[in-house]
């Protein structure tokens, strides 16, 4: 069974600092990786996805996921964080072959100081 | 374009009830999933619906059960309600079972069991 982790439960940066979160999967096939923002008050929204070929993916809003299929990770990187960041963010992982059954990690709050 | 809606958004329930949660899914979707988060934890998944068929399942008792209509929307149905329920139920939608098919996460709805 594939499992996913985030070690980093709640951070708390800076306006201006530099983010990232680490996520680390448990899948020996193929997979499909994700990050998911979730913003206050509203609904898990997809923020980047690795489906396959460069393994640096670029989403919105400036964020930025490495896939290093060594080292089974998928860290979610941000050069200058802003306030409207404050959220609470998801990885998740999809192996085999159905889209429904994704894997998600318990997620990393982040909150960031003006 | 409406993305994915639920209803009802919030629900009390006491324990041994059944409840039933609604979800419509982004137009141009056919496939709804369906996924549990408890307080403080990522989603877990509970099933997935295509052609009005469950497809997949994820470890969650017979209890909880489902049904998609010929619009593609979907109900996802809990019974002998326990205090362990209470959670926010999500439900994605996506165009296809395949695993590039990006989910679209709805609001959710909160049920608190008492």
């Amino acid at each position: 069974a594939q499992s996913v982790s985030q070690h980093n439960h709640h951070v708390i940066l800076s306006e201006a600092a530099s983010l990232e979160l680490g996520c680390n999967y448990s899948y020996g096939g193929t997979v499909n990786l994700f990050w998911y923002v979730q913003y206050p008050g509203q609904h898990l929204q997809l923020l980047l996805k690795y489906f396959s070929g460069d393994p640096l993916v670029k989403g919105i809003k400036g964020f930025e996921a490495e896939f290093i299929k060594s080292k089974f990770s998928f860290n979610l990187r941000k050069p200058s964080v802003q306030w409207s960041d404050t959220a609470e963010y998801f990885c998740a992982v999809l192996g085999g072959t159905n889209a429904g059954k994704s894997t998600f990690g318990d997620g990393t709050t982040l909150t960031v100081k003006p | 374009d409406a993305g994915v809606t639920q209803s009802p958004t919030h629900l009390i329930k006491t324990r041994g009830q059944q409840v039933t949660l609604r979800c419509s899914p982004k137009s141009g979707h056919d496939t709804v999933s369906w996924y549990q988060q408890a307080l403080g934890q990522g989603p877990q998944f509970i099933f997935q619906y295509y052609e009005e068929e469950e497809r997949q399942r994820g470890n969650f008792p017979d209890r909880f059960s489902g049904h998609q209509f010929p619009n593609y929307s979907s109900e996802l149905n809990v019974n002998a309600l326990l205090l362990g329920d209470s959670a926010l139920y999500l439900c994605a939608s996506s165009s296809g079972t395949g695993r590039t098919d990006t989910q679209y996460f709805g609001p959710g709805t909160r049920l608190t069991v008492l």
